[in-house]
């Protein structure tokens, strides 16, 4: 267990819909990072948080989003979803910001669009 | 670009065999961190190792045992006396740090199976 916390687990919605996957990083780390990994794309960098500020940026959707809050739960929130959107969501937390921080990964929410 | 590549997608091997996982990567920057996760059939992803650019010295964890070298831009994993739950795939990944933050760039990840 990497003290890392997502959720909801699965996620099944239909194409047009919003939803928000919810995230707790582990105790005393402050910078929240998501991923997306796709059969096709791999595992990709979305962005990062740090004590309630963004970061760095991935390639991420302009209908995707993301905010930290004051107590460092994160959520993405991902809208006017594709079938291309389907994907295992992660999220990770590490201790620092910048520099060479190990990253733990939550269980990750798999999302299915349909 | 940072880029990072596994050429191999698949490897099966039998119980008890050893296994070296190829890892290879672009950088230009002059410090940067390597990184190794897997990924158990269950889905979540969990760290093995960090190396660190300047670091070259090998290195052993039980089974498992990393090898750094600099001038091939390679970070090989070798896991010794395979077992079935050593069954998963496992990515390589690098970090890329700029002035905004950090974000891991992952390879397409091997997938190791080991029968019994």
């Amino acid at each position: 267990d990497s003290g890392v916390t997502q959720t909801p687990k699965h996620l099944i919605t239909a194409t047009g819909q919003r939803v928000t996957l919810r995230c707790s990083p582990r105790s005393g780390d402050l910078s929240v990072y998501w991923y997306q990994q796709s059969l096709d794309q791999g595992l990709q960098f979305l962005i990062q948080y740090y004590n309630g500020e963004e970061r760095a940026k991935g390639n991420i959707l302009e209908r995707f989003s993301a905010q930290q809050f004051p107590d460092l739960h994160s959520e993405l929130n991902l809208s006017s979803l594709e079938l291309g959107d389907s994907a295992l969501y992660f999220c990770a937390s590490s201790v620092g910001e910048r520099g060479p921080y190990e990253q733990y990964f939550g269980p990750g929410t798999r999302l299915t669009v349909t | 670009a940072q880029k990072v590549t596994q050429a191999q997608t698949e490897i099966s091997v039998v119980e008890k065999e050893d296994v070296t996982l190829d890892c290879v990567y672009e950088t230009r920057d002059t410090t940067y961190y390597l990184f190794w996760y897997k990924q158990p059939p269950s889905g979540e992803l969990v760290f093995l190792i960090r190396r660190n650019s300047f670091d070259e010295q090998n290195e052993i964890s039980g089974r498992y045992s990393w090898n750094f070298q600099k001038s091939t831009s390679s970070f090989n994993f070798t896991i010794t006396a395979s077992q079935v739950v050593d069954s998963a795939v496992y990515f390589c990944a690098l970090s890329e740090i700029n002035q905004a933050g950090t974000a891991l760039i992952f390879g397409k990840g091997t997938t190791l199976s080991v029968s019994s």
